[in-house]
């Protein structure tokens, strides 16, 4: 089986400032982790996909995220805060789990980011 | 825009009705899932088809069902609409439909039973 926790519902930091939020995941096989972003009433948007590839991702918007396995967790943070950059933040998981290969993701259940001026 | 098209946007209905949802993949994207996401439950998995057949089931109420056409869209009925159905549904495109794929989002459904 495969889970995720987002630690603290909700994140206020103020403009320019680092964002830091929290994943940690739990898969019995190598996952496939994912960040993704909701603006109010639109869909989600994709903003990093880590594939093993590298531990360290960069993703779009100034965003990167770093695999750590010991930890079993995949942080999101921006260096710098943007007004623009308030929005719901969701980390979600796949895997081979069970021996299937099918692409359910599996999500957290999500940070809210405020940014204030 | 992901390029995944759902449609109607806003869905009112009343308790014991049946709506039916619809999605339309990327262009070449071969998979379609399904997921709803409420306040209380959070983001869903519900079911994935993959070039029109079903492939793996989540946490989908036996009142729902969906199914993938010849064409790749897919719809998703609701029927027996009870309050606790209110939420957002969700579709989402893959090209191959495997745990490795990035999947893309629709705008989404909103439906609200009274």
């Amino acid at each position: 089986a495969q889970s995720v926790t987002q630690l603290g519902s909700h994140v206020s930091v103020s403009e320019g400032a680092l964002v830091l939020l929290r994943c940690n995941y739990s898969s019995s096989v190598p996952p496939y982790l994912f960040w993704y972003v909701q603006y109010p009433n639109q869909g989600l948007q994709l903003l990093l996909k880590y594939t093993s590839a590298a531990t360290l991702v960069k993703g779009i918007n100034g965003f990167e995220a770093e695999f750590k396995k010991s930890e079993t967790s995949f942080h999101l943070t921006k260096p710098s805060a943007h007004m623009s950059d308030a929005a719901e933040y969701f980390c979600a998981v796949s895997s081979r789990a069970g021996g299937t290969s099918y692409g359910k993701l599996t999500f957290g259940q999500g940070t809210i980011l405020t940014v204030h001026p | 825009d992901s390029g995944v098209t759902q449609t109607p946007k806003h869905l009112i209905t009343a308790t014991g009705q049946r709506v039916t949802l619809r999605c339309s993949p990327r262009s070449g994207d071969l998979s379609v899932y399904w997921y709803q996401q409420s306040l209380d439950q959070g983001l869903q998995f519900l079911i994935q088809y993959y070039n029109g057949e079903e492939r793996a089931k989540g946490n989908i109420l036996e009142r729902f069902s969906a199914q993938q056409f010849p064409d790749l869209h897919s719809e998703l009925n609701l029927s027996s609409l009870e309050l606790g159905d209110s939420a957002l549904y969700f579709c989402a495109s893959s090209y191959g439909g495997t745990y490795s794929d990035t999947q893309y989002f629709g705008p989404g459904t909103r439906l609200t039973v009274l």
